[in-house]
């Protein structure tokens, strides 16, 4: 199992630039998640999905797409790189219980992607 | 919405000393989950620890153990014998019941530093 991947691990954009961070995971995992981590800061939620073809915001949604056609993929949208999207992004993914309660679901992270807009 | 509160940004200990990094947090739910995480210089997230809420019993993983203290909401990381390899960032993150379906919350992070 290789788990979660990201590419690419490193990227520079231009002000106004777009692009799209890739997120792979191997494990059957249903639900996916996507954070950033600002220097000096904890990651901080992007947006999430708990299935194929559903997908909801989390505490920093604005300047950010997802889509989530597959069990396997979950990638992130930058429309019109801003300075304030520079950050290290994570992927995540855990198996989810749909029923709730009291289900704990280790969240596995990919290895990280840096992103540098100037 | 939860929060959750690291209030040590930084923490130097000398090898094979015990270190504890603090940790609160605030919620209106009554069961969820707590852990903490190490990110080494790599940036990879490792999950050391976690806890319920509804579990009385502090958690313990070989060197790294909790204290969970429900009604004060504090739930601090004691490594002992801390070795070189310790050296990281370590991040108390919260999760509400459900599966996780709406991730995780994280605090700041304490950058700890192990000298030899």
């Amino acid at each position: 199992n290789a788990g979660v991947t990201q590419t690419p691990k490193f990227r520079i954009l231009k002000i106004g630039q777009s692009m799209t961070l890739q997120c792979t995971q191997d494990m059957n995992h249903n639900y996916m998640y996507w954070y950033r981590q600002d220097p000096g800061m904890g990651l901080k939620l992007i947006y999430y999905s708990v299935g194929a073809g559903i997908t909801d915001k989390g505490e920093v949604p604005n300047g950010y797409n997802v889509s989530r056609s597959t069990t396997e993929d979950f990638p992130l949208r930058l429309e019109l790189a801003a300075p304030s999207q520079t950050s290290v992004y994570f992927c995540a993914s855990s198996y989810g219980h749909q029923m709730g309660g009291y289900h704990y679901n280790e969240q596995f992270f990919g290895p990280g992607t840096r992103l540098t807009v100037l | 919405a939860q929060t959750v509160t690291q209030s040590q940004p930084e923490m130097s200990v000398q090898e094979a000393e015990t270190v504890t990094l603090s940790c609160t947090y605030d919620t209106s739910e009554s069961n969820y989950y707590l852990f903490w995480y190490k990110q080494p210089p790599s940036r990879q997230m490792i999950l050391v620890i976690r806890q319920e809420a509804y579990k009385q019993q502090n958690a313990t993983e070989n060197r790294f153990s909790v204290n969970f203290q429900k009604a004060a909401k504090s739930f601090s990381l004691k490594i002992s014998d801390s070795q070189l390899g310790d050296t990281a960032m370590y991040f108390c993150a919260f999760m509400k019941p459900g599966g996780g379906a709406d991730g995780l919350t994280f605090g700041k992070g304490t950058h700890l530093i192990i000298q030899p």
